[in-house]
């Protein structure tokens, strides 16, 4: 079974600083990773993903997470808050059997003060 | 290029009615999944169709019941509804064997159980 836990409900930074929001999986099998964000009122946008290539993965916005086997960890960072950034993160994990089930996290609300 | 499109925004209805929630996919994906997304909760795996089958079931009561058309467009029907299945409704699409778990996914329906 497969599972994920984000750790912190609530993150809040000033504008400028950097962010990090944490997220740690559980996977019996090799796993693909992926960080969305919800803005409010709206769906999911994916901002970047590991499927087993390179270890740190670049996604939109300047955004990226570093995939740590090691630590069961896909941290989410981005050198310097914006504004913009402030909504819902969800962390999800899926099973390589490309089943295309996702299994998400609670999610961490980003707060950025100006 | 459309994206993911949902029908209708939001939904009112009252304990023990029936609803039905639409989903087109994104243009060229085949697969269609639905999640359910309780207020501060992240998204939960309700089921995925394929080829006009159903694939994956979360956990989920056969209250909860899908159809995927030729178009591979997909319907969510709700039966008896509990105020419990108040939620924003997520319809996601993918291409099998070649999305590597990721889902692109729509605005979702909002629907209110009064």
């Amino acid at each position: 079974a497969q599972s994920v836990t984000q750790l912190g409900s609530h993150v809040s930074v000033s504008e400028g600083a950097l962010v990090l929001l944490r997220c740690n999986y559980s996977s019996s099998v090799p796993p693909y990773l992926f960080w969305y964000v919800q803005y409010p009122n709206q769906g999911l946008q994916l901002l970047l993903k590991y499927t087993s290539a390179a270890t740190l993965v670049k996604g939109i916005n300047g955004f990226e997470a570093e995939f740590k086997k090691s630590e069961t960890s896909f941290h989410l960072t981005k050198p310097s808050a914006h504004m913009s950034d402030a909504a819902e993160y969800f962390c999800a994990v899926s099973d390589q059997s490309n089943t295309g089930k996702l299994i998400f996290g609670q999610g961490t609300t980003l707060q950025v003060k100006p | 290029d459309a994206g993911v499109t949902q029908s209708p925004t939001h939904l009112i209805k009252t304990r023990g009615q029936q609803v039905t929630l639409r989903c087109s996919p994104k243009s060229g994906h085949d697969t269609v999944s639905w999640y359910q997304q309780a207020l501060g909760q992240g998204p939960q795996f309700i089921f995925q169709y394929y080829e006009e089958e159903e694939r994956q079931r979360g956990n989920f009561p056969d209250r909860f019941s899908g159809h995927q058309f030729p178009n591979y467009s997909s319907e969510l029907n709700v039966n008896a509804l509990l105020l419990g299945d108040s939620a924003l409704y997520l319809c996601a699409s993918s291409l099998k064997g070649v999305s590597l778990g990721e889902q692109f996914f729509g605005p979702g329906t909002r629907l209110t159980v009064l």
